[in-house]
């Protein structure tokens, strides 16, 4: 089983529909998730941190569920500027420094 | 606010010909990582360095060796170019490992 898992998509959604995307991940000794964008030949950047509770940031919102070892990220009022790669990030947990990521989700929004 | 710093940005070799691609992070960082991305693949980690004075081999560490030459500083150095290791290399580093990892904007390597 991969580390991090991700439907690679790609979703092809209208502006201003609501996307979710979902990640399952491996190690039950994770204790960081991440969602990093990644643009097309560009370098991944932090998108949102992952906290048990469940956050939001502007129309962004994340969700971590640990029994289930699952992990969401809702869109809402999708724009054109979110067409992009969407990365699922864990951390190793017991084995300290390396991060796993996912392999992407690819998303277009489109008029 | 440079953050990582990667150079060269464009690279182009001959297969056998040796480089270095730089890495340097001026956030007092101790963990630092080198990435290769494949067309359509994901992440794969090189090498890392969790704090200065240490190196640990990644997930694809073969053909390559790192230098972790000071707290700022993390060097990639091919020493034997092969078609294979064409890709783009990023660069991270985070302060530890429960923080997110801040990427340089990468190295474009193409060998002939």
């Amino acid at each position: 089983r991969k580390e991090v898992e991700q439907d690679p998509g790609p979703f092809n959604v209208p502006e201003g529909a609501t996307v979710a995307f979902n990640c399952t991940y491996s190690n039950s000794a994770s204790q960081s998730f991440f969602w990093y964008r990644q643009d097309c030949r560009k370098e991944p950047k932090l998108l949102m941190s992952v906290y048990s509770s469940g956050n939001e940031d502007g129309r962004f919102t994340a969700q971590l569920n640990r029994a289930s070892q699952y992990i969401s990220l809702l869109i809402r009022d999708s724009k054109l500027s979110d067409s992009a790669t969407y990365l699922c990030v864990v951390n190793k947990g017991d084995s300290g420094y390396a991060l796993n990521f996912g392999k992407g989700t690819s998303l277009l929004v489109t008029p | 606010n440079a953050g990582v710093t990667q150079t060269p940005k464009f690279q182009v070799l001959k297969t056998g010909q040796s480089m270095t691609l730089q890495c340097a992070q001026d956030m007092n960082h101790n963990s630092m990582y080198w990435y290769r991305q494949d067309p359509g693949m994901g992440l794969r980690l090189i090498y890392y360095s969790a704090s200065e004075g240490t190196t640990d081999k990644g997930e694809v560490p073969n053909g390559y060796n790192v230098s972790r030459l000071n707290k700022r500083e993390f060097s990639l150095r091919l020493e034997s170019a092969a078609p294979s290791q064409t890709s783009v290399y990023f660069c991270a580093s985070t302060a530890n490992s429960n923080q997110p990892q801040h990427f340089g904007d990468g190295t474009r390597l193409s060998i002939l």
